[in-house]
């Protein structure tokens, strides 16, 4: 099984580009990278999801090497609403015996 | 808002005593998963149901079942609860092709005291 892992916090001040890494060493062949943003007490909402190479979308980037065994979510020109934790999910698609993973979570803080 | 809906929002229990989560997914979405969230602990997958048939299996403990009706909403029950089964309980949903997004439910704060 893909077992995740994110540095625990990161600082960083508004307007910055934030970088968040997550190792998954053991990644399978079918194992999609997804990634989750949790602000407190509310569930996690889905920021972005990779499979291989880059993925952009209107509010962030993943960047996944050949060898697929890191991931980096890269948040573009942070503001101070971007404070919160967040995962690093890898699963497979389709697997009777398959099993979720979320990463342990970086707490991120923006800083004015 | 996810789509997703959760009750109760709150519980409040007893140990020993047994609850019902509900969840009722995204509309055409026909998984559904559980999760549970201690405080300020990550979130730990229980379960997942896709169209009535359990899928995947975390690390749910045996008080602790599911189920997914015809209508698609789920229910978890958890019995003989124990003090440290207070947590935030999250029901996810996600559509059946990959890659499948999950969206989660505002959640079940459980609290046993």
């Amino acid at each position: 099984l893909a077992k995740t892992t994110q540095p625990i916090s990161m600082d960083s001040y508004e307007g910055q580009e934030v970088n968040i890494t997550c190792s998954h060493n053991n990644i399978a062949t079918n194992d999609y990278i997804t990634w989750y943003q949790q602000f407190p007490s509310q569930g996690p909402r889905f920021i972005i999801q990779g499979y291989k190479t880059k993925v952009t979308n209107e509010v962030a980037s993943l960047f996944i090497p050949a060898d697929r065994k890191s991931s980096t979510l890269s948040l573009p020109r942070v503001s101070l609403s971007d404070t919160a934790v967040y995962y690093c999910l890898v699963a497979i698609a389709y697997s009777s015996a398959s099993k979720i993973i979320f990463g342990s979570g970086t707490r991120l803080s923006i800083r004015p | 808002d996810s789509g997703v809906t959760q009750t109760p929002k709150h519980l409040i229990t007893a140990t020993g005593q047994r609850v019902t989560l509900r969840c009722s997914p995204r509309s055409g979405d026909l998984s559904v998963y559980w999760y549970q969230q201690s405080l300020d602990q990550g979130l730990q997958f229980l379960i997942q149901y896709y169209n009535g048939e359990e899928r995947a299996k975390g690390n749910i403990l045996e008080r602790f079942s599911a189920q997914q009706f015809p209508d698609l909403h789920s229910e978890l029950n958890l019995s003989s609860l124990e003090l440290g089964d207070s947590a935030l309980y999250f029901c996810a949903s996600s559509a059946t092709s990959p890659p499948y997004e999950q969206y989660f439910g505002p959640g079940t704060r459980l609290t046993v005291t």
